[in-house]
């Protein structure tokens, strides 16, 4: 059983530009959810994605969207980035009210 | 809205000491909670969870109960390791909607 991987793992943009995250969900789970996590900060809702349909999203702008696939991955997209979208940003799978399995992470830094 | 009060950090003990981490909470209805480890350049891991009232999570040598009366659920270990360096969450959830957390804490062992 694969678990949650994310990719890139680092990647580095400069403000305005737009960047895409990536996830895999761990086999048989049909539920992700996004956080970003902030230099000495604690992980924060960015929204959660269930059989391909958003059902719940956190106080972040709608410059930040996401995509569910049929086989359950999904993408985070950022557009016009802010020097204050550096931080570390988490995909987490589940069942749909089990428990949530991070991935490691793609670390943003915006310049 | 809900919300997780975690002591402040960072947390520096002694090998074989003891260890608490204070955690508290509020939120409407009975969330689940939760403790998350994070250690260096990785993501997120669960280390222990309580569901209910007077539950006691427990996991690795670490413990934590879940107190309605304090709304508390504080971390604690008998004999902390240098391996158990890394940074601690506390984190509440209500039925299958996000995760809330803490703002970590950081603890360091030294041999």
């Amino acid at each position: 059983e694969t678990g949650v991987t994310q990719s890139p793992t680092h990647l580095i943009k400069t403000r305005g530009q737009q960047v895409t995250l990536r996830c895999s969900s761990q086999s048989g789970h049909n539920t992700v959810s996004w956080y970003q996590q902030a230099l000495g900060q604690g992980p924060q809702f960015i929204f959660q994605y269930y059989r391909e349909e958003e059902n719940g999203r956190g106080n972040f702008p709608p410059r930040f969207s996401g995509l569910q696939f049929p086989n359950y991955s999904s993408e985070l997209n950022v557009n016009a980035l802010e020097l204050d979208d550096s931080a570390l940003y988490l995909c987490a799978s589940s069942s749909a009210d089990g428990e949530l399995f991070f991935g490691e992470g793609s670390r943003l830094t915006v310049l | 809205g809900d919300s997780v009060t975690q002591m402040e950090g960072p947390v520096t003990l002694s090998e074989e000491a003891f260890l608490t981490i204070n955690c508290t909470y509020t939120a409407t209805g009975y969330p689940s909670l939760f403790w998350y480890v994070q250690y260096p350049g990785e993501g997120l891991q669960l280390l222990l969870k309580a569901t209910k009232a007077d539950d006691k999570g427990s996991n690795k040598g670490f413990e934590a109960t879940y107190r309605k009366e304090t709304t508390s659920f504080h971390l604690e270990k008998g004999s902390v390791q240098v391996s158990d360096s890394a940074v601690y969450f506390c984190a509440l959830r209500q039925g299958a909607q996000k995760l809330v957390f803490g703002q970590g804490t950081r603890l360091t062992i030294n041999p």
